[in-house]
């Protein structure tokens, strides 16, 4: 199994630029998120599907759609990208079995390095 | 205030050391809490949970307090591969989902 594998590794954006970051796991996890890391900061949640169909805004969403497009995979679009939006981006997924009682690990893929000039 | 606090460090030891890892966090409603292991230019990955009457992996143990709101981690008889940086995380119920909440890490550097 490759677990969560995210798409691009690393990109250079100039402002105003659209692109799109995909993610797909195939641990046939109910729940996905993005988060995004910066320095000094901890993982700050951009957006999560809790299950196929379903996504929800986290801390911190503007600026960013996502599209659950199946069970496996759930997609980051920068519309317009900005230079605040320079960071490293984990997709991660986690086996939500009902809404409280959940799998306790996450599991995140790689990373993505975006950098916006 | 963050949500979850951590001392950034870096935390400089020998190995074969003992080193402790302080971790606070606001919400006196946090469900679970883990320490997850971040190496350079690489994904978070789960250390261990954390759970209330401590527990133990090896030369790691974990340690919470909910009266005072910490979570500890100690390793023991440090090794060079340990150098990393270790996350602090909480889990809380919001809107009926969980919610992770995540430190900003505090690094470890074990030198020969």
């Amino acid at each position: 199994n490759a677990g969560v594998t995210q798409t691009p590794k690393f990109q250079v954006l100039k402002t105003g630029q659209s692109m799109t970051l995909q993610c797909a796991q195939d641990m046939n996890h109910n729940s996905m998120y993005w988060y995004r890391q910066d320095p000094g900061m901890g993982l700050r949640l951009i957006y999560y599907s809790a299950s196929e169909g379903t996504t929800d805004k986290g801390e911190v969403p503007n600026g960013y759609n996502v599209s659950r497009l199946n069970k496996r995979e759930f997609s980051l679009r920068l519309e317009s990208a900005a230079p605040s939006q320079t960071s490293v981006y984990f997709c991660a997924s986690r086996e939500q079995l009902s809404r409280v009682n959940s799998g306790n690990t996450i599991y995140f893929g790689e990373g993505s390095w975006l950098t916006v000039v | 205030r963050k949500e979850v606090e951590q001392d950034p460090g870096p935390f400089n030891v020998p190995e074969g050391a003992t080193v402790a890892f302080n971790c606070t966090y606001s919400n006196s409603a946090s469900q679970s809490f883990f320490w997850y292991r971040q190496d350079c230019r690489k994904e978070p990955k789960l250390l261990m949970s954390v759970y209330s009457s401590g527990n133990e992996d090896g030369r790691f143990t974990a340690q919470l307090n909910r009266a005072s709101q910490y979570i500890s981690l100690l390793i023991r008889d440090s090794k060079l591969s340990d150098s990393a940086t270790y996350l602090c995380v909480v889990k809380e119920v919001s809107g009926g989902y969980n919610k992770l909440i995540f430190g900003a890490g505090t690094r470890l550097a074990v030198h020969p």
